[in-house]
């Protein structure tokens, strides 16, 4: 069974800190990472995606990929309370057939407290 | 452009009842996967279709299928409802580029009773 692991949280950040997100995963055959934000009652919406082992930046988001240690982790930079919501992490994954898919963790809640 | 649009929006079934839901996706995109998201977890991949073709199936029993019609839209069918199928199922609409380039839709609510 491939799993993705993410403290649920939830995880209080004061307004212009940095949130750090964690995720841990099983499948050592993924190659690409994926980062949803999910507003509560809303779909998921994809914010970052990573292939490469190190960071990539895009405004105040940066994604970190160590795939040796099977972590990727997502910071948050001057957070805002329009970044409260739920993050999931997803690693991309063979699903047969030739398809491919993500498997999601369940997310870590996240309060940017004003 | 329309983005992916989804029917019905919420759904209240019995047990043991059929349900079928319906996705439009993007405009040019011609891969449809569908997803399920219980309150409280992620989203679980549950098939994914190209060129009217299955192409992946995750790990959800023969009463869920789906099919994409000549025009891309889908269906997921789900039948004899169990109350664990209440979830928010998610239709999601992929281009060229893979995974970076796919889309959710806003989902139906599907309550069983």
């Amino acid at each position: 069974q491939k799993e993705v692991e993410q403290n649920s949280g939830p995880l209080s950040v004061p307004e212009g800190a940095i949130a750090s997100l964690n995720c841990t995963y099983s499948d050592r055959g993924s190659q690409s990472f994926f980062w949803y934000r999910q507003y509560s009652g809303k779909s998921p919406e994809l914010i970052m995606f990573i292939y490469s082992n190190g960071d990539k930046e895009d405004g105040r988001f940066t994604a970190q990929l160590n795939k040796a240690s099977q972590y990727v982790s997502l910071l948050i930079r001057d957070s805002q309370p329009s970044d409260s919501a739920t993050y999931l992490c997803a690693p991309e994954v063979g699903v047969g057939g030739g398809a491919d898919g993500l498997t999601f963790g369940k997310g870590t809640h996240l309060i940017i407290q004003p | 452009d329309a983005g992916v649009t989804q029917s019905p929006t919420h759904l209240i079934k019995t047990r043991g009842q059929q349900v079928t839901l319906r996705c439009s996706p993007i405009s040019g995109h011609k891969s449809v996967s569908w997803y399920q998201q219980v309150l409280g977890q992620g989203p679980q991949f549950i098939f994914q279709y190209y060129e009217k073709e299955e192409r992946g199936r995750g790990n959800f029993p023969d009463r869920f299928s789906a099919r994409q019609f000549p025009n891309y839209s889908s269906e997921l069918n789900v039948n004899a409802l169990l109350l664990g199928d209440s979830a928010l199922y998610l239709c999601a609409s992929r281009g060229t580029g893979g995974l970076r380039n796919q889309f959710f839709g806003p989902g139906t609510r599907l309550t069983v009773l």
